[in-house]
């Protein structure tokens, strides 16, 4: 039982490298998030996809790039890295939007991302 | 705009002692409210989560939470402390009609004592 599978688990960048967060769900979800977590402050989204092709910016998008070509994959995009993003990513999918009675959301493991 | 607040940074118990945490939230209609878990170096992992009915609902682990509208909370309780318990627990709140954001408040973390 997979899951929701995030990779690379540890990474550090230089200020201005950029780099791929990968992001895959083997539960056929249409729903993919990505959030960012700081210390005391909880997560924020940074963009989410409600299916495949289809995809939007959260609070916290600047900085980032997302695409949803498949149903399965969501990876995140750094640019340019900017000390300000180090932090904890963590991906969740969910088969319905968020609101919907019953609805679980699934996590991945994180990716400790670190610049300097 | 939608606000989740958790008091307390830290909390110390021993094992074997009651455990609450507080949540207080800030939300224009009725939330969908959830607890996670995160231990040290995971993902996180629902505890539990309040759509509508009976306010004091059950989830793993042997953890429960009570929804009180009156004062905006969702505490969780644990009668009992394993040392396993000793993680960072988040409080969230979810909109009740579909859409796509999650508050999560700052996180309280757990340290368990022998």
């Amino acid at each position: 039982n997979a899951g929701v599978t995030q990779t690379p688990k540890f990474r550090i960048l230089k200020i201005g490298q950029s780099m791929t967060l990968q992001c895959t769900q083997d539960m056929n979800h249409n729903y993919m998030y990505w959030y960012r977590q700081d210390p005391g402050m909880g997560l924020k989204l940074i963009y989410y996809s409600v299916g495949a092709g289809i995809t939007d910016k959260g609070e916290v998008p600047n900085g980032y790039n997302v695409s949803r070509s498949t149903t399965e994959d969501f990876p995140l995009r750094l640019e340019l890295a900017a000390p300000s993003q180090t932090s904890v990513y963590f991906c969740a999918s969910s088969y319905s939007p968020i609101g919907t009675v019953g609805n679980t959301i699934y996590f991945g493991e994180g990716s400790w991302l670190t610049v300097v | 705009a939608q606000s989740v607040t958790q008091p307390d940074i830290h909390i110390t118990v021993s094992e074997g002692a009651s455990l609450e945490l507080r949540c207080n939230y800030s939300y224009g209609a009725t939330p969908y409210l959830f607890w996670y878990v995160q231990s040290p170096g995971q993902g996180l992992q629902l505890l539990l989560k309040y759509f509508s009915g009976d306010t004091l609902v059950q989830g793993i682990k042997g953890f429960e939470a009570e929804f009180k509208r009156s004062q905006s909370s969702f505490n969780l309780r644990k009668p009992s402390v394993h040392w396993s318990d000793a993680a960072e627990y988040f409080c969230a709140v979810g909109p009740q009609a579909a859409g796509n954001k999650l508050t999560f408040g700052g996180g309280t973390r757990v340290l368990v004592k022998p």
